[in-house]
């Protein structure tokens, strides 16, 4: 049973390039959330896709876009980047159209470590 | 808004020793609460998820419980070990499965 997957695994960029991360979920799965995590922090919410469609956002700026794909794997783009873009990003699964009390349960991948010079 | 607050931020104990992580949140609205570790440069490991409508959930060592009313969670953990050394973070969500995150308390469990 394949887990949550993140390419890459680290990135290094330079300020106002634009970047894209990509996050296979877990077999099954037909939601992808992403996250943000800077250093010693929690994870904040950036953005949820579910059925190829933006469904909820967090408080992040247009410069953070995303997508779903058919498969329902999903990317979540970065343009113009800014020093404070620098964190640990995380991809998390979950599998909604099921219903249940478990619905909501998330699964985390491993995340993408992109650091802006 | 909802907010979560972890307590500690950071706590040190001996090997063996039983301790116990806190967790508070303003909404009491939840529809879930997840209890996750994470190792440093790591992504999040699910420990408990507890529903709303439950008091308590049970893995192994860990227990974690549940008091919507008061806006509380804990995570017991027994007969600590250094494996058991990482940054718990508890998560609330309401209705539609965005997780909001307390900062976390990393534990050090020393030999």
């Amino acid at each position: 049973d394949a887990g949550v997957t993140q390419s890459p695994t680290h990135l290094i960029k330079t300020r106002g390039q634009q970047v894209t991360l990509r996050c296979s979920p877990k077999s099954g799965h037909d939601t992808v959330s992403w996250y943000q995590q800077a250093l010693g922090q929690g994870p904040q919410f950036i953005f949820q896709y579910y059925e190829e469609e933006e469904r909820q956002r967090g408080n992040f700026p247009d410069r953070f876009s995303g997508h779903q794909f058919p498969n329902y794997s999903s990317e979540l783009n970065v343009n113009a980047l800014l020093l404070g873009d620098s964190a640990l990003y995380l991809c998390a699964s979950s599998l909604v159209r099921a219903g249940g009390p478990n619905q909501y349960e998330q699964y985390f991948g491993p995340g993408t470590r992109l650091t802006v010079t | 808004k909802q907010e979560v607050t972890q307590i500690p931020a950071a706590l040190s104990v001996p090997e063996g020793e039983n301790l116990v992580l806190n967790c508070s949140f303003t909404d009491s609205a939840i529809y879930n609460l997840q209890w996750f570790r994470q190792d440093p440069g790591k992504g999040l490991t699910s420990l408990l998820l507890i529903q709303s409508s439950q008091r308590e959930q049970t893995s192994g060592r860990l227990n974690a419980s549940l008091d919507k009313s008061s806006g509380r969670s804990t995570l017991y953990i027994a007969a600590s070990q250094p494996g058991d050394s990482a940054t718990y973070l508890c998560a609330a969500s309401l209705r539609g499965s965005r997780l909001t995150f307390g900062e976390g308390t990393q534990l050090t469990v020393n030999p």
